[in-house]
């Protein structure tokens, strides 16, 4: 199964630690996403980049980094000072031209649990 | 401002029942809206676009500009209907702004 991964599926923190999500796909996509799901809040963006070594803050960027070196993949960092990184994580890439350049493709998810 | 409202968290029909998820929107350019859609341990995907007007699973939407709304219907709903519904908004940029989600439960 192709496509948009994410890892580790699962991921428990004890507080004052930071903790890197993986996000790799072999879309050849231009455009990937970070997201976080909250009950009742729905999906809001972290961060984004369009273009290797590139990326932009999103609605809820900070207690988070990202980097960009390669074209397949995006890591998130949730660092200590994120104040409530209890969440589900989702990640995202598109195409940025061509057929059906506005759909966004998603990972399964990481859920990650601070202790 | 660029947001995407869905008023309800959670909608309750039973099968056969016609179905109508809300979503409006506030946009000062020309809206691009899509529905998104996650099924039960399944990940998140992209139900349908105005811009293709196309009917996906029975579901059709309609961009009332008018209105600033972009509902989501079926007439006949069925169980495997139930899921989380996101309406989300392209903005200015390739970013999506998403609503805060629908729930949908069919029952038998």
């Amino acid at each position: 199964d192709g496509g948009i991964t994410q890892s580790p599926k699962y991921l428990f923190r004890k507080e004052g630690q930071n903790v890197t999500l993986s996000c790799e796909q072999n879309l050849n996509h231009d455009a990937m996403y970070w997201y976080r799901q909250d009950p009742g809040q729905g999906l809001r963006l972290i961060y984004y980049s369009q273009i290797v070594n590139d990326f932009q803050k999103g609605d809820i960027a900070e207690g988070y980094s990202v980097s960009r070196e390669k074209k397949e993949s995006f890591p998130l960092t949730v660092t200590s000072a994120q104040k409530n990184p209890t969440a589900f994580y989702l990640c995202a890439s598109s195409k940025l031209a061509g057929l059906n350049r506005d759909e966004q493709f998603f990972g399964p998810g990481t859920r990650l649990t601070v202790l | 401002a660029q947001r995407v409202t869905q008023p309800e968290k959670l909608l309750s029909v039973f099968k056969g029942a016609p179905v109508e998820l809300k979503c409006n929107y506030s946009y000062s350019g020309s809206p691009e809206l899509f529905w998104y859609v996650q099924y039960s341990r399944q990940r998140l995907q992209l139900l349908l676009r105005h811009i293709s007007r196309e009917s996906i699973k029975g579901f059709t939407a309609d961009l009332n500009k008018g209105e600033t709304s972009f509902h989501l219907k079926k007439p006949f709903a069925q169980e495997e209907d139930s899921a989380m519904y996101y309406c989300a908004l392209k903005g200015h940029t390739d970013k999506l702004i998403f609503g805060t989600g629908t729930r949908l439960q069919v029952f038998p």
